[in-house]
C-alpha cells in the first residue's frame, strides 16, 4: 500500500547510546518532516526537507540530525539520546497541495 | 507567530451526544486549516480541510467550517458514537510564510461511552 513507512516501531535505548530512525515514502512526495509527540504538547517539528538535498530546523531540533538520502527517504538521527528525548516521533511527507499523510510513528524510551 | 489553540481535553460524551470541539488559530497569512484524528495506537490521519475562509470541510460526519472573523475552525457531528473515540488534532499550514509547515494545537482526547 502507498503511504509512509516508519522503523522501527517500538525502541528502549540507554542514556548515551545513538540511533537512526528510518523514513521511506512511495507517494514521490517532495516535502518530507520529523515530529515528535508529548503528551499535551501536540506535535512539534523537529527538522524538514522541502525537497531532495535540503533539510532544516524546526521547533525543537536540538540533540537531532538528518539526512535526506534522497526523495524517498528521510532519516533521523540521534547522536547521544537523552531521557528528554523519549517520545513518539512522526514522519509526514506532504504535496504541493496539502496532502499530507504520517506514518505509524516510532515509540521511543530513554532510559 | 503562527499557532493553534484547542479546547482541552479530555472530553467525555455519551454515545449520540454532540460534539463541539473548539479551536481558535493566529496567523499573519492565509493559512489552511486542517482536523487530524489519531485512534490509539496509531498515526494520524487527516479527517478534514479547509483552504479559505468561508469553506467547510466534512468528512464521516464531523464537520468544521473556517471562520476568518473570527479566527476558529471548531470541529463539530451530530451524533457521535464509541468508534469516534481518539484524540482530535486542529493544525494550520501556511504555505506563504511557514513554507507549508503543519503548525499544531495541543490535542483533545475525546471519549465516547456506550
Amino acid at each position: 500500500n502507498a503511504g509512509v513507512t516508519q522503523t522501527p516501531k517500538f525502541q528502549v535505548l540507554k542514556t548515551g547510546q545513538s540511533m537512526t530512525l528510518q523514513c521511506a515514502q512511495d507517494m514521490n512526495h517532495n516535502s518530507m518532516y520529523w515530529y515528535r509527540q508529548d503528551p499535551g504538547m501536540g506535535l512539534r517539528l523537529i527538522y524538514y526537507s522541502a525537497s531532495e538535498g535540503t533539510t532544516d530546523k524546526g521547533e525543537v531540533p536540538n540533540g537531532y540530525n538528518v539526512s535526506r538520502l534522497n526523495k524517498r527517504e528521510f532519516s533521523l538521527r540521534l547522536e547521544s539520546a537523552a531521557p528528554s528525548q523519549t517520545s513518539v516521533y512522526f514522519c509526514a511527507s506532504i504535496t504541493e497541495y496539502y496532502g499530507y499523510t504520517f506514518g505509524s510513528g516510532t515509540r521511543l524510551t530513554v532510559v | 507567530g503562527n499557532s493553534v489553540t484547542q479546547m482541552e481535553g479530555p472530553v467525555t460524551l455519551s454515545e449520540e451526544a454532540f460534539l463541539t470541539i473548539n479551536c481558535t488559530y493566529t496567523a499573519t497569512g492565509y493559512p489552511s486549516l486542517f482536523w487530524y484524528v489519531q485512534y490509539p495506537g496509531e498515526g494520524l490521519q487527516l479527517l478534514l480541510k479547509a483552504t479559505k475562509a468561508d469553506d467547510k470541510g466534512s468528512n464521516k460526519g464531523f464537520e468544521a467550517t473556517y471562520r476568518k472573523e473570527t479566527t476558529s475552525f471548531h470541529l463539530e457531528k451530530g451524533s457521535v458514537q464509541v468508534s469516534d473515540s481518539a484524540v482530535y488534532f486542529c493544525a494550520l499550514s501556511d504555505r506563504y510564510n511557514q513554507g507549508g509547515k503543519l503548525i499544531f494545537g495541543q490535542g483533545t482526547e475525546l471519549s465516547v461511552k456506550p
